[in-house]
């Protein structure tokens, strides 16, 4: 199975910051790998999928990107309403694994 | 607008068994391989199943593998999860999730809202 170790698991951002995620894949994903919001209490949002792509609708302050095996979700300009936990997900191959997540919240 | 709507979660004793069903509209359903996933209290997202378009194919963890199964009727824009021999670590909120296509393949790209499932005796 392929494992998919993220980190931070918590940080504390101030508005307006500047903000990296980063999820590192065991084997090689091929850029599989899509990014996940969470607010409290609610379903899980796409926000990027084949690792650089932004799904309709998400703020251009989001991006992802590779460097070999890690893979990251910047957020640029940190707004209020980025709070919440990111999970990746690598869709390369069954069984599907989710990082463990990562809780932004604001200082 | 693409909404999948759970149901069937509550509580059940040890052992029981347990089916959830996600009602489907806003897009094709025969069209996209379709998901659950699942989150424990305070916990992360696990994967728990997927089936293919037809529901000739089929996925599952080894943590839920010969005691869940995903099914799907396609006539009724439906994806149902048969839940036997349950545990007390199966307790967790049931997502049904739409796999995308295309670029998207295999992504989560819709999910509900959730389904309830607390396994306790």
């Amino acid at each position: 199975d392929i494992q998919m170790t993220q980190s931070p698991s918590s940080i504390s951002v101030s508005l307006g910051d500047r903000f990296t995620i980063t999820c590192r894949a065991s084997q090689d994903i091929g850029n599989y790998l899509s990014w996940y919001q969470q607010k409290p209490e609610k379903s899980p949002k796409l926000m990027i999928y084949r690792a650089t792509n932004l799904e309709d609708g998400v703020p251009s302050r989001f991006s992802g990107s590779r460097s070999g095996s890690d893979y990251s979700l910047t957020i640029n300009s940190l707004e209020s309403e980025d709070t919440g936990i990111y999970f990746c997900l690598q869709h390369k191959q069954y069984p599907l694994t989710f990082g463990g997540g990562t809780k932004l919240e604001l200082k | 607008e693409v909404q999948l709507v759970e149901s069937g979660g509550g509580l059940v004793q040890p052992g029981r068994s347990l089916k959830l069903s996600c009602a489907a509209s806003g897009f094709t359903f025969s069209n996209y391989y379709m998901a659950w996933v699942r989150q424990a209290p305070k916990k992360g997202l696990e994967w728990v199943a997927t089936i293919s378009t037809s529901g000739s194919r089929t996925y599952y963890p080894d943590s839920v593998k010969g005691r869940f199964t995903i099914s799907r009727d396609n006539a009724k824009s439906s994806l149902y999860l048969q839940m036997n021999s349950l545990k007390s670590e199966d307790t967790a909120t049931y997502y049904c999730a739409r796999q995308g296509v295309a670029l998207r393949a295999y992504v989560m790209d819709a999910w509900g809202q959730g389904a309830s499932v607390t396994v306790s005796s």
